[in-house]
């Protein structure tokens, strides 16, 4: 089955600055490549995702790139801001059919500096 | 105007217990999954039903059964309740379209076995 590798565990960042977070998949066949957010307390939010068509995609101050030949995608923040702190998961689906679940990565811990 | 909703939000009981969680989407969605997320974040598909019909059963213990009454709903019962069930719990649903649909996740369900 589909593994999904995610770094760093935990970033911290000066607010206005960017920060990254890196995954990998393991199935060549996933397709979908959606990234979450949680905050405490509440349930993951979709806050950008990406097909296996497009190489980079941008949404305002978050931009997703994918490398399907190197299996890797990333999310990109950019001029960070206090609300950004939250934990933000990586996922990976598709190769089994349309009502695939996530294969999630563990989650990275964002804390933005005052 | 809530889009996927459990209930309840906090459920605690005791070992050997029988209990459920239920989960309504209002979105029209045709695909629900259940998750699990345990002690450290780690989120992982337990189920999921398209049309009434199980699509994939990660390796999750029998005493666990989704039940979905129509489309808008999927109930998890659990059975035997242990230690190591103890979790938050996610529903989520989407449209069961190919190459990777958007999930969107309720707001979770704190299961605390004693």
């Amino acid at each position: 089955g589909e593994n999904v590798e995610q770094h760093p565990s935990t970033l911290s960042v000066q607010e206005g600055d960017s920060a990254v977070i890196k995954c990998t998949y393991s199935d060549s066949a996933s397709n979908y490549f959606p990234w979450y957010k949680q905050e405490l307390g509440k349930g993951p939010q979709l806050i950008i995702d990406i097909r296996s068509n497009v190489g980079e995609k941008k949404d305002q101050r978050i931009a997703v790139t994918l490398n399907k030949t190197a299996k890797h995608f990333s999310l990109h923040i950019t001029e960070t801001q206090p609300e950004d702190s939250a934990v933000y998961f990586c996922a990976a689906s598709g190769s089994g059919g349309g009502a695939d679940g996530l294969t999630f990565g563990k989650g990275t811990h964002l804390i933005i500096q005052p | 105007d809530t889009a996927v909703s459990q209930t309840p939000k906090y459920l605690v009981t005791q070992m050997g217990n029988d209990k459920s969680i239920k989960c309504e989407q209002n979105l029209g969605h045709d695909t629900m999954y259940w998750y699990k997320q345990d002690s450290k974040k780690f989120l992982k598909i337990m189920f999921s039903y398209n049309n009434k019909e199980l699509i994939i059963n990660e390796t999750v213990p029998n005493r666990f059964s989704p039940k979905s009454p129509d489309k808008a709903h999927l109930n998890l019962h659990i059975n035997s309740l242990e230690l190591g069930d103890s979790a938050v719990y996610f529903c989520a649903s989407s449209h069961g379209l190919a190459g990777g649909p958007t999930q969107y996740f309720g707001p979770g369900t704190r299961l605390t076995v004693l």
